[in-house]
């Protein structure tokens, strides 16, 4: 069965310090969404991706994140400079369609800054 | 804006018991809405949805959830708990009325299923 994946599964960092999250969505899918989970916290939505450009996006993605699908199987999250309060497992989603489509969520990438 | 309301952060129930997770929604419309089971150290997985025509949806492992709107409530029920059902279950909504339809799951902060033997 198709699934998303991510990598890596855990990223230590220093803080100031850029990373790079990597997803593969499932490949006939057309939307593409990152979420975060600070610990003990709910599922928050940082922003979703179609057509090769940000759909939507929530405050929490701020000018420090960005995203881009650089060929036809990565969906990347880039955070230029992290802060302490980046650390959390951050999700990657994909979807065949939106609206009342499910979205398949990824293992996720559990953040840490140091 | 909508919002996800999961009442109990723990819920306690014996093998064999019924469970029931409580969901409520605030939002201008009637939402998508969905469950999702997040099982320790992996990712989400749906469990059921909503969206349109029956109210009363069945899901995976036997699960169900009924949308009732004079409510604004979905909760999530299962006749008889059994041990792999301990987890973490979330519920989200998304709102069927933005445009482009690529909308990001609003979520509610979760509840921890802990089955007693």
């Amino acid at each position: 069965e198709p699934e998303v994946t991510q990598t890596p599964s855990h990223q230590v960092t220093q803080m100031g310090q850029e990373v790079i999250l990597r997803c593969v969505p499932i490949s006939n899918h057309l939307y593409f969404y990152w979420y975060r989970q600070i610990l003990g916290q709910k599922v928050e939505f940082l922003v979703s991706f179609y057509n090769n450009e940000i759909s939507e996006k929530s405050e929490i993605f701020d000018d420090q994140f960005s995203v881009e699908r650089p060929d036809g199987s990565n969906f990347t999250l880039k955070i230029r400079s992290t802060k302490l309060e980046d650390s959390a497992m951050y999700f990657c989603a994909s979807s065949p369609a939106g609206g009342s489509y499910e979205q398949y969520f990824g293992p996720g990438t559990r953040l840490t800054v140091t | 804006a909508q919002s996800v309301t999961q009442l109990g952060s723990h819920v306690s129930v014996s093998e064999g018991a019924l469970v029931l997770l409580r969901c409520n929604y605030s939002s201008s419309v009637p939402p998508y809405l969905f469950w999702y089971v997040q099982y320790p150290n992996q990712g989400l997985q749906l469990l059921l949805k909503y969206t349109t025509g029956a109210t009363l949806v069945k899901g995976i492992n036997g699960f169900e959830a009924e949308f009732k709107k004079s409510e604004t409530s979905f909760h999530l029920t299962k006749p008889s708990a059994h041990m792999s059902d301990a987890a973490e279950y979330f519920c989200a909504v998304s709102d069927p009325d933005s445009g482009g339809g690529a909308d990001g799951l609003t979520f509610g902060k979760g509840t921890h299923l802990i089955i007693q033997p």
